[in-house]
Parts: C-alpha cells; structure tokens; sequence
C-alpha cells in the first residue's frame, strides 16, 4: 500500500514564526502535492512538484515556499506565519493520475 | 473553464438506507474521474476510479460509481448506508492536458441518522 506520512498532526505556532511541514512518501512517486483545506472552500493546491528540485506553482502559493531535495521528501515552508494561514494541510503523492494522501496537519497560527 | 460540481453540500440519510452523491465534470473531453473520503480530521481516501471501459466502477467499503458520459456526471452510490460512513466526499477529475493536476469538488458531506 501506498504511504503518506506527514510530520506533525497538529502545530500550534505564533504569528511571523517560520513553519515547516514535511512530507514524505515511500511510493517512489515523481509528483507531490501541498493543498490547504478551509471549510466551504474545499481543496486548494499551493505547490506541486514533479521531480527532486522541481516545483510548480498552484492556484494559491503566496505566503508559501516548497523544497525538494531527495525524490520522497515534499516540504512546505511557511516564512512568515499569518493567521490567516490556520488551516489544514494536506500532502499528496502521485505516480501519474492517481493521488494518494497522507493524513493532514491541522495548523493553528496565534 | 475545466470544473468539477458536486450540486448537494449536504446529505442526510438514514442508516440502511441507499445513497446517491452526485458529481458533474465539465471537460473538453472525458477526464479520469475519482472519489475520494475524507473522515473528520483525517486525510483523503481513494474509493475508487474510473480511466475507461466499463463504465460502472466497483471500489472499496461497498461504494460504486457509474459514469455516464452523456451527462457528464459520475456518481457515487451506495445500497446500504452504515453509519460509519458519516464523511464528507470528493469527486475529482484528471485530465492530462491540465499540467496533471487533480480539480476537485467542493465535497459533499453525508450525515447518517440512526
């Protein structure tokens, strides 16, 4: 089976803190995904990346920066914390079409 | 615009009872389509999904999907609801001239009466 483990479940952080959320897949997937998850918005992609050192932008990346250096790791970085960025994060890995998602962290920005 | 609608937010049902959650997909041409779950507080499950063939897809925890092309829509259903299937439900759809990237619904999510 298909696994997707995200660092932390839950993070409480202060205002201009720097975050890090970290992902990693043991699939040996080329593509992973950050989204951010807000009621009555849905799913929302930040970053993606299709290959080590590779990223593309979604459909909301400000505020957000991504880093991959080894194929099974996707970070997400938040440089400066806001709390307009509470929210869950949900990280995705993929071999081509099919999306396999790890269990989200609940960030909560004070 | 390539979107994905899913026209009910909410549903209720009673336990036992069978169920329909409806999705629409408005695509140049037939996308692969999925259903995922999401259980409160975790991250999304895939139910199951549909690339070509036959169009009645069969997936896990007793749900299938039937795509109809004619209406651009691919619901999911189910005979029997349990209440452990209190979540909420995403269709989504892929289509590889789209950088390879999923479009989600805006979910549906099903509460269970005893």
């Amino acid at each position: 089976d298909v696994k997707v483990t995200q660092s932390s479940r839950y993070l409480v952080k202060r205002t201009g803190e720097k975050v890090f959320l970290e992902c990693v897949q043991d699939m040996d997937h080329e593509n992973m995904f950050w989204y951010r998850q807000d009621p009555g918005l849905g799913l929302r992609l930040i970053y993606f990346s299709y290959d080590v050192k590779m990223k593309e932008k979604g459909d909301i990346p400000e505020g957000y920066s991504v880093s991959r250096e080894k194929k099974e790791r996707f970070s997400l970085i938040l440089e400066s914390a806001s709390t307009n960025q509470t929210s869950m994060y949900l990280c995705a890995s993929s071999t081509s079409e099919t999306q396999y998602f790890g269990p989200g962290t609940r960030l909560l920005v004070l | 615009a390539q979107s994905v609608t899913q026209p009910d937010i909410h549903i209720t049902v009673s336990e036992g009872a069978s169920l329909e959650l409806r999705c629409n997909y408005s695509y140049g041409a037939t996308p692969y389509l999925f259903w995922y779950v999401q259980s409160p507080g975790q991250g999304l499950q895939l139910l199951l999904k549909y690339f070509s063939g036959d169009t009645l897809v069969q997936g896990i925890k007793g749900f299938e999907a039937e795509f109809k092309r004619s209406q651009s829509s691919f619901n999911l259903r189910k005979p029997s609801v349990h209440w452990s299937d209190a979540a909420e439900y995403f269709c989504a759809a892929f289509h590889s001239g789209n950088t390879g990237k999923l479009i989600f619904g805006q979910g549906t999510t099903l509460q269970v009466k005893p």
